[in-house]
């Protein structure tokens, strides 16, 4: 089945405790993307890769550190987060950047 | 579930009626357009596109219509069913942007 799947589903953590957010695709796609949701916001674009060891800021990139060294895997790391980094993550992947993005289920991530 | 926007425009329909969603986009440079569904807990899901050179596309059961006059755009649900209650949000790529940029959504609620 193609998809997207992000580990873990639901994270509770405290400030300053490096986390990383896994997300791996299985459908050879190269472009990869990382979003937060948050209330009155909408999806908003942190990081973007165009292909392995290739990557880009997107929107929101403060706090945020991602890394392609396969294609079918793009972690977001968080060195030190903060409570305003509580939201609701989403990974993305598409054949083409710009069109069509296949999502996964999201990571809800709570930072105190 | 989870919560993707505390103030959304809501709109309820009862079942079995059709479905009109809008969606004013912000770029008239912007030439590809896509509609996501997202349901309580999961990630958002593709339902259509479409492109600036059309005016209208049709799959099952949803009809994009595009307005590139008043950069407008629409998704009609016929025959609305129960499970189509979700949070509806369009999206648009800015040509040259190589992104998609996401509306607020609409929270869709299926009366019985």
């Amino acid at each position: 089945e193609a998809q997207v799947t992000q580990n873990p589903r639901y994270l509770i953590t405290v400030t300053g405790k490096k986390l990383t957010v896994t997300c791996s695709q299985n459908m050879n796609h190269e472009y990869m993307s990382w979003y937060r949701q948050d209330p009155g916001l909408g999806l908003r674009q942190i990081y973007y890769s165009m292909n392995v060891e290739v990557t880009d800021k997107g929107d929101v990139p403060e706090g945020y550190k991602v890394s392609r060294k396969e294609k079918r895997n793009f972690p977001l790391i968080l060195e030190s987060p903060s409570p305003n980094q509580t939201s609701l993550y989403f990974c993305a992947s598409s054949f083409v950047l710009g069109y069509e993005q296949y999502f996964g289920p999201g990571t809800r991530l709570t930072v105190t | 579930g989870e919560s993707v926007g505390l103030h959304l425009p809501t709109l309820s329909v009862q079942e079995g009626d059709n479905s009109i969603i809008n969606c004013a986009y912000s770029n008239s440079a912007s030439d590809y357009f896509i509609w996501y569904k997202q349901e309580s807990g999961k990630g958002p899901q593709f339902i259509i596109d479409i492109r600036s050179n059309m005016d209208k596309r049709q799959g099952q059961r949803v009809t994009v219509l595009l307005n590139k006059t008043v950069k407008h755009l629409s998704l009609q649900i016929a025959a609305t069913q129960p499970g189509d209650s979700a949070v509806y949000f369009c999206a648009e790529n800015i040509q040259g942007a190589q992104k998609l940029v996401f509306g607020q959504g609409t929270r869709l609620t299926i009366n019985p």
